[in-house]
Formats: C-alpha cells, sequence, structure tokens
C-alpha cells in the first residue's frame, strides 16, 4: 500500500491551526498512525487507530479519517510543533510509512 | 517506563553484514502482543521499515529487503538482533528499533537511533 502526504511542506503562523492530510492507495479502514519527528529525534507516536492519541499527546492534536482518506489537525500551533509527520499504515503487509509533511513558520 | 537502544557499528564495508542489536527495558517479549520492530531512515529522507518480530517468535520483513534480512529474540536477555547482509552504500543511514506494544501495529516508543554509514 502506497502512502501519500500532498504537501511535503505546509507553511503555518504560529496559534494558527495545521491541517495535514495522508492518503492510502487503497483502503486501510482505520489502521494509520501519525509520528512526530523533529531534527535529530527519533520519531514520537501521537496518533493510533486514526484517531486515538498516544499516551501523553496534548489535546490539540486529533486525527480522523478512514478507508484511504485521513487527516492530522494541530490546533494553534506552538513552537514546538514544527516538525515532520508521517503516517503509517498498518492494514497490510509490509507496513509503509508516507513520504512525510514538514510543518514549517510562516 | 519503556526504554530501547540500539548498537552496532558506525561504519561497514560494502558487501559486508551489518548486526544490530536492540536493547530495551521496560517490557517483556514473552508478554502476549508484544512486539520490536526495525525502522530505517537515509539522511533527510522518510521512514522505512525493515523488520517485526512478534512475542510469539511471529517475524514479518520488508518485502524488498527479505532476503537480506534476519530479526532475531533473546526473550531472557531482552535483545532483538537485527542482520542485514550485503550491505550497500545505499543501505547508510539511522536505523531505528521500537517497541509495538499491542492493540495496533504502530510503534509507541523508539530507540535514539544509530547512524550506519557504507563505505569502503
Amino acid at each position: 500500500i502506497v502512502m501519500t502526504q500532498p504537501p511535503a511542506t505546509l507553511s503555518v503562523s504560529p496559534g494558527e491551526r495545521a491541517t495535514l492530510s495522508c492518503r492510502a492507495s487503497q483502503s486501510i479502514s482505520s489502521n494509520l498512525a501519525w509520528y512526530q519527528q523533529k531534527p535529530g529525534q527519533a520519531p514520537r507516536l501521537l496518533i493510533y487507530g486514526a484517531s486515538t492519541r498516544a499516551t501523553g499527546i496534548p489535546a490539540r492534536f486529533s486525527g480522523s479519517g478512514s478507508g484511504t482518506e485521513f487527516t492530522l489537525s494541530i490546533n494553534s500551533l506552538q513552537s514546538e510543533d514544527f516538525a515532520v509527520y508521517y503516517c503509517q499504515q498498518y492494514n497490510n503487509w509490509p507496513l509503509t510509512f508516507g513520504p512525510g509533511t514538514k510543518v514549517d513558520i510562516k | 517506563q519503556i526504554t530501547l537502544k540500539e548498537s552496532g557499528p558506525t561504519l561497514v564495508k560494502p558487501t559486508q553484514t551489518l548486526t544490530l542489536t536492540c536493547f530495551f527495558s521496560g517490557f517483556s517479549l514473552s508478554t502476549s502482543q508484544m512486539g520490536v520492530g526495525w525502522v530505517r531512515q537515509p539522511p533527510g529522507k522518510a521512514l522505512e521499515w525493515l523488520a517485526l518480530i512478534f512475542w510469539d517468535d511471529d517475524k514479518r520483513y520488508s518485502p524488498s529487503l527479505k532476503s537480506r534480512l534476519t530479526i532475531t529474540k533473546d526473550t531472557s536477555k531482552n535483545q532483538v538482533v537485527l542482520k542485514m547482509t550485503n550491505m550497500d552504500p545505499v543501505d547508510s543511514g539511522t536505523y531505528y528499533c521500537a517497541h509495538r506494544r499491542g492493540g495496533s501495529i504502530s510503534f509507541y516508543s523508539w530507540g535514539q537511533g544509530t547512524l550506519v554509514t557504507v563505505s569502503s
């Protein structure tokens, strides 16, 4: 299953809302995870099951979607939220990641 | 608290075999639903899943690399080992091990990663 994440870069002002997109080449039900990765750091799990926040993830992060279209929303962007975000499907083997969306400061 | 840490060579020569060890704590790979996987990331590029081993010794591999990969676990030592044969410069990058805790095949906790360079 091929995952796509348009656009490659999303420019957002601090305090604004960011809406990131992830698309699967075929239906993956709700078997989707979102990760955040900052430079020089390992990825961090944000969301699994398309909409369930991982432990300790702030409520400003929310996920939605099912089938082939998914969205990660980040309300009121904080300085620490500027990073690269990856989606990953686990409906079928092999596990596949999207190419990532970089959220940078507008 | 769950921690994972990768260990292995920073430099390997082309055609050599890479052996990476993931040392973990805070969970047992003998517990139902647990798993440990490997993910790599070439410099400046996206994440790529490599392999995953489950508590029941079920093993899954990326099809594009399956012929070169072997994943094993030592439950008593809390270790998972990944071997990748016939290394090539395109295999250079950061290799992460990560914990799958059940309920979904996503990775809840990650090691810090280890940078591997393939060069003669």
